[in-house]
């Protein structure tokens, strides 16, 4: 167990609809990631949270954004849902500042769009 | 071309076989390299972390790292069937920064 958590663990939506993700990051990291995984894929990089910046961002347009709280706990939104943004979406902790870094992933969220 | 790549597979081998598994990429400024196991429908879990090249050996597991190739290999030996899985490498520039995934090779260990 990484001592990542994420919320809820499957979800359910309809085309349009908006949705908030939730990650609670590994106790002394500092640093938050997100991926999507759509089926037979490897993880994509959505963006990076660090001390509550955007920290970097892969190729997702705009309706997906996210937070990083005071705590180092992380959010992620998407509005307009379409379905090809049905996947898992796993969150990742690390600790920047310290060499050697790498990220640790919770379960994921299964988010379905129908 | 993809930053990553990786045979999706499937590979399917008998049990105590040695399992050899292989990325390549196309950027040069990758330094830090990983594999990541996943079990179906759950996280991936990291198995090996290696920073430029190079071999590390953690158990039954050794990755293996040749920059000048651009080619990452994870060796698996006595395989088990708990190693059945998709076997995620993953590589970025620079401490901190995004990883680039590879797509994931299946294995299946048979008893």
């Amino acid at each position: 167990e990484t001592g990542v958590t994420q919320s809820p663990t499957h979800l359910i939506k309809t085309r349009g609809q908006q949705v908030t993700l939730r990650c609670s990051s590994q106790s002394g990291h500092n640093t938050v990631s997100w991926y999507q995984q759509a089926l037979g894929q490897g993880p994509q990089f959505i963006f990076q949270y660090y001390r509550e910046e955007e920290n970097g961002r892969g190729n997702f347009p705009p309706r997906f954004s996210g937070l990083q709280f005071p705590n180092y706990s992380s959010e992620l939104n998407v509005n307009a849902l379409e379905l090809d943004d049905s996947a898992l979406y796993l969150c990742a902790s690390s600790f920047i500042g310290g060499g050697g870094e790498t990220q640790y992933f919770g379960p994921g969220t299964r988010l379905l769009v129908l | 071309q993809k930053e990553v790549e990786q045979d999706p597979g499937p590979l399917s081998v008998p049990e105590g076989a040695i399992v050899s598994l292989n990325c390549t990429y196309s950027n040069s400024a990758f330094q830090y390299f990983m594999w990541y196991r996943q079990y179906s429908r759950k996280g991936p879990e990291l198995l090996m972390y290696t920073y430029s090249s190079g071999n590390k050996e953690d158990g039954r597991f050794t990755a293996q790292v040749d920059k000048s190739s651009k080619y990452i290999s994870l060796f698996i030996r006595d395989s088990q069937p708990s190693d059945s899985a998709t076997y995620l490498c993953a590589m970025s520039a620079n401490t901190g920064n995004q990883f680039y995934f590879g797509t994931g090779t299946s294995l299946t260990v048979i008893p």
